[in-house]
């Protein structure tokens, strides 16, 4: 079992839809980093949390420290949100161990 | 303000050579990561260093070396080359005030390292 583990795999959704990612991790974290990757390998990272909850323009990510768990959340969806969103916790330290990814894909 | 750059962006090697991969972190950045991304292990933790200290190690042979310079620029080498090790290399750099710190990690656009 992953220490971080991330649902769905892949997420297909159509514009306009509003998309959940969901990250759950079995390791104690001091944050948790959510990053997004587009083709070609270049990662940007989204938020990074250690309580409760942050929001940068249609993306909003929320962390529940008690139950171990964060979501991603993506309103209004658009095709240019297609990517994959990865999340990572930070573990001994300044070490971040990282989920499998989600690969979204927003259709016109 | 200039973001991470990493250099060269692509490699190509043969078997049982050795690599130098640089990054160089963003202005007034003192803590730089490195990650490796394969299709399948995904992205994994290498080292980190801070103020020319190695302040964490991930699970990875001694092949995989790597140093930081008093500007905080990093290297990090990779010997005796196996096919394995083709893949994504990232590096990431942080502001971190003090050596107990961590801070969001900004990425640079990674150097896809070939082994033929």
């Amino acid at each position: 079992k992953n220490e971080v583990e991330q649902s769905p795999q892949n997420l297909t959704a159509q514009e306009g839809e509003f998309i959940t990612i969901n990250c759950s991790y079995s390791v104690g974290i001091s944050a948790l980093h959510w990053l997004q990757q587009h083709p070609g390998g270049g990662i940007v990272s989204l938020f990074m949390l250690s309580s409760g909850k942050k929001k940068h323009g249609r993306l909003i990510a929320t962390i529940n420290i008690q139950e171990k768990h964060s979501s991603l959340h993506i309103t209004a969806s658009h095709p240019r949100d297609s990517a994959v969103y990865i999340c990572a916790g930070l573990t001994s330290g300044s070490r971040l161990t990282f989920g499998e990814g989600t690969q979204l894909t927003v259709n016109p | 303000k200039a973001g991470v750059t990493q250099t060269p962006r692509y490699l190509i090697k043969t078997r049982g050579q050795q690599v130098t991969l640089s990054c160089s972190p963003i202005s007034g950045h003192r803590s730089v990561s490195w990650y490796q991304q394969t299709p399948g292990q995904g992205l994994q933790f290498l080292f980190e260093y801070f103020s020319e200290t190695q302040r964490n190690k991930g699970n990875f042979p001694g092949r995989f070396s790597g140093r930081q310079f008093s500007n905080s620029r990093s290297e990090m080498n990779v010997s005796t080359l196996e096919l394995g090790d083709s893949a994504l290399y990232l590096c990431a750099s942080s502001f971190s005030a003090s050596p107990s710190s961590y801070n969001e990690q900004f990425f640079g656009p990674g150097t896809r390292l070939t082994v033929l």
